[in-house]
């Protein structure tokens, strides 16, 4: 248990569906993050929040939709996606002290597009 | 810009074998620097962390020394287990950038 929830754990969703994804952190950070991990590709940085405000947008389609409401809450709102979205979903928030950052991942959600 | 560079896998060893995972990096300044345990079907773990140079990270029986030296923050482990079995990423992390992970390494443990 590393304080990071995510739900659902597992998704199937049609592309014309529009479903959201759920992080919440219980350990008082104020940065949170979505990733996506592909089956043989390297793990994708989404999108960034510090204090609620977005700081990071990496190119990512605007089918995908983050929202933050507060420090310990994420979405990721889907709509109209594709089969090559099918991926895991990971949430991570992070601390830091001494100028050293350390993240902590929920345990994700894995999406499936049919 | 920065950067980490990890073996390939996958990796098969029996069980109480010797473990090593390889792990180089290329950062300016003063990095900080970790390994994440993705366990089947699960999220990464935090597994130790180093933040300078010639600091020893330990976890689980996991040791992982930060060599500035050779730029390298290679994944030890005694006598692994079949529990072990999982995908290992590096990751390097400083003032001037998000925490950067590599590519992942899947160990597989034999009984």
């Amino acid at each position: 248990e590393t304080g990071v929830t995510q739900t659902p754990r597992h998704l199937v969703m049609g592309m014309t569906n529009k479903k959201s994804l759920k992080c919440e952190q219980h350990l008082g950070h104020n940065a949170m993050y979505w990733y996506k991990q592909s089956a043989k590709k390297p793990l994708e940085l989404m999108f960034v929040y510090n204090f609620k405000e977005q700081t990071e947008n990496n190119s990512v389609p605007s089918r995908f939709s983050p929202e933050c409401p507060n420090s310990s809450h994420l979405f990721l709102h889907l709509h109209t996606l594709q089969p090559e979205d099918s991926a895991l979903y990971l949430c991570a928030s992070s601390q830091t002290v001494d100028r050293v950052e350390t993240q902590y991942f929920g345990p994700g959600t894995r999406l499936l597009v049919l | 810009g920065n950067s980490v560079t990890q073996m390939e896998g996958p990796v098969t060893l029996s069980e109480e074998a010797f473990l090593t995972i390889n792990c180089t990096y290329t950062a300016t300044g003063y990095p900080s620097l970790f390994w994440y345990v993705q366990y089947p079907g699960e999220g990464l773990q935090l597994l130790l962390k180093a933040t300078k140079a010639d600091d020893k990270g330990s976890n689980k029986g996991f040791e992982a020394t930060y060599r500035k030296e050779t730029t390298s923050f290679h994944l030890e482990k005694g006598s692994v287990q079949v529990s072990d079995s999982a995908v290992y990423f590096c990751a390097l992390g400083s003032s001037a950038s998000k925490i950067i992970f590599g590519s992942g390494t899947r160990l597989s443990i034999r009984p």
